[in-house]
């Protein structure tokens, strides 16, 4: 049972537009909910997270909307730049982020 | 920011065998974590680690794998012996308290023939 999925599985954009991947759960007692990005032959990294009482978070060109009703949240991310090439993954968790549930993740591929 | 290494980066054993993947966490952090994803397939959380003691471990924690971290030196993951379906990328996180940020290695690949 996949608690944590995400679309589209892969996703390319042209260089300043902005990306849209979206995530979903099933569990109510999520209540964290972080976003990972991972290049290559890293580790994922922590980019920017949301707790269920809000509604959105901003940090920079990347904005995270949630709608707890909907049980669904999405990652933007404005102007998209090559850099911003790699793998995300939306993670939940009750309680803080102490065991994450992952999401397969969603390969995005920016051209200049 | 914080780095966390992963030895080796990749391991391939014939089956039976024992295997130890090691971490170095961040230097000041107390939590440590253990991940596992096969190719293809979301990374699912093994096992947490505090103070010496496992915290929570998920199901696929199997009794062939154990944890620990000896007077500060490495974090460790041991699976013995190990099955076909061991193989997979194993990623370790560490984080200051429990409800941190976790910073996470670049993962061990482990094939078991």
């Amino acid at each position: 049972q996949q608690q944590v999925r995400q679309s589209p599985q892969s996703l390319t954009v042209w260089e300043g537009e902005t990306a849209i991947l979206n995530c979903s759960y099933e569990n109510s007692a999520f209540d964290y909910f972080p976003w990972y990005q991972q290049f290559p032959g890293e580790g994922p990294a922590l980019l920017i997270s949301i707790l269920s009482v809000s509604d959105k978070k901003e940090d920079g060109r990347f904005t995270i909307f949630f709608n707890k009703r909907e049980k669904k949240l999405s990652l933007h991310i404005a102007d998209s730049q090559p850099g911003d090439s790699a793998t995300y993954f939306c993670a939940a968790s009750p309680g803080g982020n102490y065991k994450p549930t992952f999401g397969k993740g969603t390969s995005l591929v920016v051209h200049p | 920011g914080p780095k966390v290494l992963q030895i080796p980066s990749h391991q391939i054993i014939d089956m039976g065998q024992m295997v130890t993947l090691n971490c170095d966490p961040v230097s000041n952090h107390l939590y440590f974590y253990w991940y596992k994803q096969i190719l293809g397939q979301q990374m699912e959380f093994l096992v947490n680690f505090y103070n010496g003691k496992v915290m929570e471990k998920s199901k696929l924690f199997k009794d062939q794998f154990s944890v620990e971290r000896p007077d500060g030196s490495y974090f460790t993951l041991k699976i013995q012996p190990t099955a076909l379906e061991d193989s997979a990328v194993y990623f370790c996180a560490s984080s200051l308290l429990g409800q941190d940020t976790q910073y996470f290695g670049p993962g061990t690949r482990l094939l078991v023939l």
